[in-house]
């Protein structure tokens, strides 16, 4: 049973590109989280997505940044005409469920983005 | 989600036991007490959780105090891959696992 996959494991982008991050959850996961990581920091929470619909994204900026979890595929996260302190590394859990408060998430190995 | 207080870092010995201590003061009652931990380079992992019992697992044990205002959590004998980041966490109502900065243990061969 494959683990919560992410790709790219490293991204390189100029400032003003766009980046794209893809993470598929794993199999009967129907809930994704995105977290960001600055370095020597704690994961800050982005954005909460099930299938098709946005559940939260209080953590996520309000520019540049969307994200999607489509019917079919992996979920998605956009940042446009990126910036060097989008620096960082962004992670991606999922879980089976809404996750209770008794219910564990299983995290990707990460996408390391940096911004010449 | 409520806040936790973790120190910056510690070290252990191999072979030793290890406790990382957590304080949760303003912990509700129906929190869950949640561990992580982060090994360099990789993303999270699940550790441990528990709610006002003791718990034991084959990665860890789980020591919670009777004013659930304080947790530990108890490695018994330190290998070097256990060296990481350990996150203390409460999981309550909402979406957010609030991370702070955890613990990095570093363990001495």
């Amino acid at each position: 049973n494959a683990g919560v996959m992410q790709n790219p494991r490293h991204l390189v982008r100029r400032r003003g590109q766009e980046a794209r991050l893809r993470c598929s959850p794993m199999k009967g996961h129907s809930h994704v989280y995105w977290y960001r990581q600055l370095p020597e920091e704690g994961l800050k929470f982005m954005v909460y997505l099930q299938k098709e619909n946005i559940i939260d994204e209080s953590g996520m900026p309000k520019e540049r940044f969307s994200a999607e979890f489509p019917k079919e595929g992996p979920s998605i996260l956009r940042i446009q005409q990126v910036v060097r302190g989008d620096s960082a590394a962004y992670f991606c859990a999922s879980s089976p469920q809404e996750a209770a408060t008794n219910e564990k998430l299983f995290f990707g190995s990460g996408t390391q983005l940096s911004v010449l | 989600d409520a806040k936790t207080t973790q120190p910056n870092s510690m070290e252990s010995n191999e072979e030793e036991p290890v406790h990382l201590p957590c304080n949760h003061s303003t912990i509700s009652g129906t929190d869950y007490i949640h561990w992580y931990r982060q090994l360099p380079s990789q993303g999270p992992e699940y550790v441990i959780h528990g709610l006002t019992s003791n718990v034991n697992n084959r990665m860890a044990s789980l020591a919670i105090a009777e004013d659930r205002k304080s947790s530990t959590l108890i490695l018994h004998r330190a290998t070097l891959r256990d060296a990481a980041v350990y996150y203390c966490i409460l999981r309550g109502t909402g979406n957010q696992f609030y991370f702070g900065t955890g613990t990095s243990l570093t363990v001495i061969p």
